[in-house]
């Protein structure tokens, strides 16, 4: 069973327009997410994350909301540029668990493009 | 350098044989991962360090893969009889602790054949 879930495997946009991503998942004891972008022959790199005390994030061009009570979280990417074209994951941790774990659970992506 | 680096870039081996996979994190960070990324999905956990000791290995799939980071920094994973459905990218990370983001390296691709 999937605990983090992106539905859209694809996404195209138009250059300067707003881009959202969205991220749902279902395990109540996630309390930190994270979005990572990644090119191909690349590994995941780190956007920008928000945690579980707060419901919104915003760094430069990105904003993360989280929507505890729904399970749900998502990327906004304003104003798009060509160079984000890539693949976006969601991805999400138990930190407080108890656990003594910090793993990422991702789900698996999607891709966004430009329209031309 | 500065950021997660993993050697080789790129891996291929037979069938039954062992490989080993390097992993050098960033320096200072205590907390270092493994993840398997196939084709079309997104990176699944294998194991977590906390400094030398593995404080999580619920992720590897099987008594086949073993890790170690003997000295609290480098790391290698490790495939004893290799099989087909090994071949991914095997993704590193390192971070400093709870709740800050956690850096990876570029992956090494690995093709069991």
């Amino acid at each position: 069973d999937q605990q983090v879930k992106q539905n859209s495997p694809s996404l195209s946009v138009q250059e300067g327009r707003i881009s959202i991503l969205n991220c749902d998942y279902t395990n109540s004891m996630f309390d930190y997410f994270l979005w990572y972008k990644k090119y191909p022959a690349e590994g995941p790199t780190f956007l920008i994350s928000i945690s579980s005390i707060k419901d919104k994030n915003e760094d430069g061009r990105f904003t993360v909301f989280l929507n505890k009570s729904a399970k749900h979280l998502s990327l906004h990417i304003v104003p798009y540029q060509p160079g984000d074209s890539a693949v976006y994951f969601c991805a999400a941790s138990a930190q407080n668990s108890g656990a003594g774990s910090y793993q990422l659970t991702f789900g698996k992506g999607t891709k966004l493009s430009v329209i031309p | 350098g500065a950021g997660v680096s993993q050697t080789p870039s790129n891996k291929v081996t037979e069938k039954g044989k062992y490989v080993e996979l390097r992993c050098d994190p960033i320096s200072g960070h205590t907390a270092l991962y493994w993840y398997r990324q196939s084709l079309g999905q997104g990176p699944e956990f294998l194991i977590y360090f906390q400094g030398t000791g593995a404080a999580d290995d619920s992720g590897l799939p099987n008594d086949r893969f073993f890790a170690v980071r003997p000295e609290g920094s480098v790391s290698t994973l490790k495939i004893q009889r290799t099989e087909r459905g090994d071949s991914a990218v095997y993704l590193c990370a390192s971070s400093s602790g709870a709740y800050t983001e956690a850096f990876f390296g570029q992956g090494t691709r690995l093709t069991v054949v």
